[in-house]
């Protein structure tokens, strides 16, 4: 199983402000994926990262795939309330989907 | 859009007893199934891979007879919790994909269980 770390594990912020959150690893992935999980509820996927250098954009989140396809990142402008959540992600072994330890966001009004 | 229901949602039941929990791929016939399982505040770890038709293949450290996983056909997959005690309080999700290989997994809501 490839490990994938994230940081940081926790954070909280006030609402409007941005942040970053890194997803890393030793082993070269052919993608990574991102998913949003909320309380008592499975996660659903915000994007998938293909190519080394990539970098796609969804509303105010922004997500970048290394150049080595080892890490990934992504960047939330002026966070709301709405962003609250836990952030994952994950990469494929085989054709088994492993997932990162997690981001657990709050952002407060 | 591909959609992937589990039943039931949460469950609470008595030490010793044993659980079954469905994943069914509501419009979409699943050749592979995952199951996770997610403990608070921790992310989703990998229980078992299952194929429609052949045995299950269980992540090192995971019973494969406390947790029995039947994907009997391509539309249903189920994981029994056997003999459950409170530390197999957890919530269990699994997650389809229509094709082998492909990148590309829906996920159910989950199943809470709480073992009394």
């Amino acid at each position: 199983t490839q490990l994938l770390e994230q940081s940081p594990q926790f954070l909280s912020i006030q609402e409007g402000e941005n942040l970053t959150v890194y997803c890393n690893s030793s082993s070269v992935f052919s993608s990574l994926q991102w998913y949003r999980q909320e309380p008592g509820e499975g996660p659903v996927l915000l994007v998938t990262v293909v190519t080394g250098g990539e970098v796609k954009k969804l509303k105010r989140l922004t997500f970048q795939f290394g150049d080595a396809r080892k890490d990934s990142s992504l960047h939330i402008t002026a966070a709301q309330p709405g962003d609250t959540g836990l952030y994952l992600c994950a990469g494929f072994s085989g054709y088994a989907l492993n997932f990162g330890k997690g981001t657990s966001l709050l952002v407060t009004p | 859009g591909a959609v992937v229901s589990q039943h039931p949602s949460w469950v609470i039941c008595k030490s010793g007893t044993s659980v079954k929990i469905e994943c069914r791929s509501l419009d979409f016939q699943a050749t592979t199934m995952f199951w996770y399982r997610q403990f608070p505040k921790q992310s989703l770890m990998l229980m078992a891979t299952s194929n429609e038709g052949s045995k299950a293949t269980y992540e090192q450290g995971v019973e494969k007879d406390k947790f029995l996983i039947n994907h009997a056909s391509l539309t249903l997959s189920t994981l029994t919790v056997t003999s459950a005690h409170p530390e197999d309080s957890s919530f269990y999700i699994c997650s389809a994909t229509r094709i082998s290989g492909a990148n590309v997994l829906t996920f159910g809501a989950g199943s809470r269980l709480t073992v009394l």
